[in-house]
């Protein structure tokens, strides 16, 4: 009941396209959701999140939509370029005295010009 | 402002033997915690620190432990090592939940 499940486990965008990476859950107490961002040799890097309270949110041209009652959240990366090349993972928390994060099994996105 | 400082970044162990690892923490980060990183079970959360103490951990067997200092830098050991420990390990210092930052690993072979 701990899992994030993620999909697709490797995507292939053109440049200029959308990426779409979707995530879903099981247990209705995670309440904050990170996606990370890990290019090869490097540790991951947190790139936006959301709380279960907002149905979406945008960074540049990165957007989080998040579906409580279908318990998934999606990550939209707009305008695709070749440095986005990286795997991204999506993450959750449990509330508490806690910053552990639990992650999901990670997709792999090759932009291609 | 420094990032999250690991070392060794690359390390080779023989079966049976153990390894110590470390982190800096961003200065002014209390929480550290331990990630093993592995192609075939991706990321699992080993143990978090906060202020010296474990406040939490992953299923992990005993031979994994850690620890934290007073200044909230933080070690991980494993002991008598198996094949399948190779992995990449990854720290991470966070103020809170908002801002948790990841190093850049220690790459551990086992063979």
């Amino acid at each position: 009941q701990q899992q994030v499940k993620q999909s697709p486990q490797s995507l292939i965008v053109q440049k200029g396209g959308i990426s779409i990476i979707n995530c879903a859950y099981e247990n209705t107490a995670f309440d904050y959701f990170p996606w990370y961002q890990q290019f090869p040799g490097k540790g991951p890097a947190l790139l936006i999140a959301i709380r279960p309270d907002v149905s979406e949110k945008k960074e540049g041209r990165f957007t989080i939509s998040f579906n409580k009652s279908a318990k998934q959240f999606s990550l939209h990366i707009m305008d695709s370029q070749p440095g986005d090349s990286a795997t991204y993972f999506c993450a959750a928390t449990l509330p508490g005295n806690t910053d552990k994060l639990i992650f999901g099994t990670g997709t792999r996105l090759q932009v291609f010009p | 402002k420094a990032g999250v400082t690991q070392t060794p970044r690359y390390l080779i162990k023989t079966r049976g033997q153990q390894v110590t690892l470390s982190c800096s923490p961003i200065s002014g980060h209390r929480s550290v915690s331990w990630y093993q990183q592995t192609p075939g079970q991706g990321l699992q959360f080993l143990f978090e620190y906060f202020s010296e103490t474990q406040r939490n951990k992953g299923n992990f067997p005993g031979r994994f432990s850690g620890r934290q200092f007073s200044n909230s830098r933080s070690e991980m050991n494993v002991s008598t090592l198996e094949l399948g420990d190779s992995a990449l390990y990854l720290c991470a210092s966070s103020l809170n939940r908002n801002t948790i930052y990841f190093g850049e690993g220690s790459w551990l072979t086992v063979v």
